[in-house]
């Protein structure tokens, strides 16, 4: 069974054109992850949060945005997307924030247009 | 800063050999390390991990290998199966609790 869910797998926009992903998990982590994940490239990580608690790194856009609403989702909101911003973007889980395997999302390809 | 590279972009090896990956770690004071394997178009699936206070680890199939002396980790996949072609990628987190990758090394395994 699938614990950490995204949806759409494929999300097509356009340039400009606000767009929401969307992940879901069924293990009741108390953190939840977003990666952008480019071409042959680590992942590298956006912002997460602890229970309610966000955390934005240093170098997420501000065009990057992400809600929490309860315990087993979260969304990731772009809102105005760019060329640049096609990646696949993955989400991921973990019981606690240190020393905890994170579980990952199969992930949403975006592509712009 | 904290940074994690890997030694090689790229392995081919046969069906059947052992496979290691290698990785080096820039950040001494990271205590946690994951191995993660990544086939195309899926999200990272876990294999194994390893804490600082320990030098060796292994799992089935899989062993990982830290040697904090040089800041060096490794994973060997024994008897490696067509199956196991993917990206491999290593990870560390320390104080900031943040989980930094390396590069990845893509594995192909030739029947």
């Amino acid at each position: 069974d699938a614990m950490v869910i995204q949806n759409p797998r494929y999300q097509v926009t356009q340039f400009g054109k606000p767009v929401t992903l969307s992940c879901s998990q069924t293990l009741n982590h108390n953190v939840m992850y977003w990666y952008q994940q480019k071409s042959s490239q680590a992942p590298k990580l956006l912002f997460h949060y602890y229970d309610k608690d966000f955390n934005n790194e240093a170098d997420t856009p501000d065009n990057f945005q992400s809600r929490r609403p309860n315990t087993s989702f979260c969304f990731l909101d772009i809102r105005s997307p760019g060329l640049g911003d096609a990646a696949m973007y993955l989400c991921a889980t973990s019981r606690d924030h240190h020393a905890s395997e994170q579980y990952f999302g199969p992930g949403t390809r975006l592509t712009v247009t | 800063g904290e940074s994690v590279g890997l030694h090689l972009p790229t392995l081919s090896v046969q069906e059947g050999d052992n496979s290691i990956i290698n990785c080096a770690y820039s950040n001494s004071a990271s205590d946690y390390f994951i191995w993660y394997k990544q086939e195309s178009g899926k999200g990272p699936q876990f294999i194994i991990d390893i804490r600082s206070n320990m030098d060796k680890r292994q799992g089935q199939r899989v062993t990982v290998l830290l040697n904090k002396t040089v800041k060096h980790l490794s994973l060997q996949i024994a008897a490696t199966q067509p199956g196991d072609s993917a990206v491999y990628f290593c990870a560390e987190q320390g104080g900031s609790e943040k989980l930094v990758f390396g590069k990845g090394t893509k594995l192909t395994v030739n029947p």
